[in-house]
């Protein structure tokens, strides 16, 4: 089955600089990759998702890029703000009936102020 | 606000207790889920309702047992459970497309948290 690995699990970055996240994946046959935002007392929000059939998807401040040969996708934070202070999470999913998203263990992003 | 509804947000039982979690989606979707967030696994789907139909169950011990009645509602009854059932139980929906040929994003409530003495 598939397996989502992320990095880092914790990351402390400055207001005003950048932000990268990490997700790898094992299946070959995903083609659909969500990201999710918690904040503390809530449910996960999508902030952004690609497909396979694109390499790179960006809104505002939020870029996620994808490799589909490395099996791996990235995302981007530009400009942090210390209300980007949640833990995010990467998913891959197959477009199938079964809906199974498989998520990666979540990082820990702090900026500081 | 997501769209997706849970009551209660919080829940404390003890092991012989019988409660249900409940969830409402207001999206108009066709697909409901239930997930364990733990500090072991952070999300764990239990459970998939396709058109009220149970498509998954990723081996989930029977003390958990979902219902869904129609296409915007969905439970999920505990009874007997394990203090290491404790967790954040989240529901999600989303929207499958004729024959399941599209995935489209899941949209997730707050979250039940729950303990087990």
């Amino acid at each position: 089955g598939e397996n989502v690995e992320q990095h880092p699990s914790t990351l402390s970055v400055q207001e005003g600089d950048s932000a990268v996240i990490k997700c790898t994946y094992s299946d070959s046959a995903s083609n659909y990759f969500p990201w999710y935002k918690q904040e503390l007392g809530k449910g996960p929000q999508l902030i952004i998702d690609i497909r396979s059939n694109v390499g790179e998807k960006k809104d505002q401040r939020i870029a996620v890029t994808l490799n589909k040969t490395a099996k791996h996708f990235s995302l981007h934070i530009t400009e942090t703000q210390p209300e980007d202070s949640a833990v995010y999470f990467c998913a891959a999913s197959k477009e199938n009936y079964g809906q199974n998203f498989v998520f990666g263990p979540g990082t820990r992003l702090s900026v500081l102020p | 606000e997501t769209g997706v509804t849970q009551t209660p947000r919080h829940l404390v039982m003890g092991m012989t207790n019988k409660k249900s979690l409940k969830c409402e989606q207001h999206l108009g979707h066709n697909a409901m889920y239930w997930y364990k967030q733990s500090a072991k696994k952070p999300l764990e789907l239990m459970f998939v309702y396709n058109f009220k139909e149970q498509t998954e169950n990723n081996s989930v011990p029977s003390r958990f047992s979902p219902e869904c009645p129609n296409s915007s509602h969905l439970f999920l009854h505990l009874h007997t459970l394990q203090p290491e059932d404790s967790a954040l139980y989240l529901c999600a929906s989303s929207q499958v497309q004729a024959g399941g040929v599209r995935t489209d994003t899941q949209y997730f409530g707050p979250g039940t948290r729950l303990t087990v003495l």
